[in-house]
């Protein structure tokens, strides 16, 4: 099983409706969660973190389910700005250092 | 320029050349990683700094070899590399105690 899963996509969505993704981790002692977010070529930006009491952040919204391992993203009254590719990321201490695991990635496109 | 650089953006090797990237922090993050993306292949984590000390080497080629002269530069030293080295190399900062990495723009390699 994959450390942290995520459906590939691509998500074609027409501009202004709402979307969410889902991730699941596999390892129970991860301690942190983000989404990032990657442009066509470009670097992955962090996009915001995921709490268990949730964390919205305008029209993004971000979730945590310990108890069945996944975390998810809804983004509402999508922009075409939106269109890149959303990655989940889970942490936790390792060694010393907080190691940092990465998701394939969803691709999401916003359609006009 | 803030945040953190990269440079070559783009790079073309043969398979008998020596390189280097480089990557620079203007964040005054203490802890720097080496991350390889390959096309449909999640983030794989290659080497971690944390306060100038090498912590992690998730089992990388000898091939590719890290050098962190102090907090604020990182260098990955590349040799004798194989077509399937192409990908793009993303550097990566982050404050020791912080799950939060903020990327460079990465540099594309291509080995021929």
């Amino acid at each position: 099983r994959k450390e942290v899963e995520q459906d590939p996509g691509p998500f074609n969505v027409p501009e202004g409706a709402t979307v969410a993704f889902n991730c699941t981790y596999s390892n129970s002692a991860s301690q942190s969660f983000f989404w990032y977010r990657q442009d066509c070529r470009k670097e992955p930006k962090l996009l915001m973190s995921v709490y268990s009491s949730g964390n919205e952040d305008g029209r993004f919204t971000a979730q945590l389910n310990r108890a069945s391992q996944y975390i998810s993203l809804l983004i509402r009254d999508s922009k075409l700005s939106d269109s890149a590719t959303y990655l989940c990321v889970d942490s936790g201490n390792s060694g010393g250092y907080q190691k940092v695991t990465f998701g394939t990635g969803t691709k999401l496109q916003v359609i006009p | 320029e803030t945040g953190v650089t990269q440079t070559p953006r783009h790079l073309v090797m043969g398979m008998t050349n020596k390189k280097s990237l480089k990557c620079e922090q203007h964040l005054g993050h203490n802890a720097m990683y080496w991350y390889k993306q390959s096309a449909k292949k999640p983030l794989e984590l290659m080497f971690v700094y944390s306060l100038e000390e090498r912590v992690e080497n998730n089992s990388v080629p000898s091939r590719f070899s890290p050098e962190c002269p102090n907090s604020s530069h990182l260098f990955l030293h590349l040799h004798t590399l194989q077509p399937e080295d192409s990908a793009l190399y993303l550097c990566a900062s982050s404050q020791v105690h912080s799950y939060e990495q903020y990327f460079g723009p990465g540099t594309r390699l291509t080995v021929t």
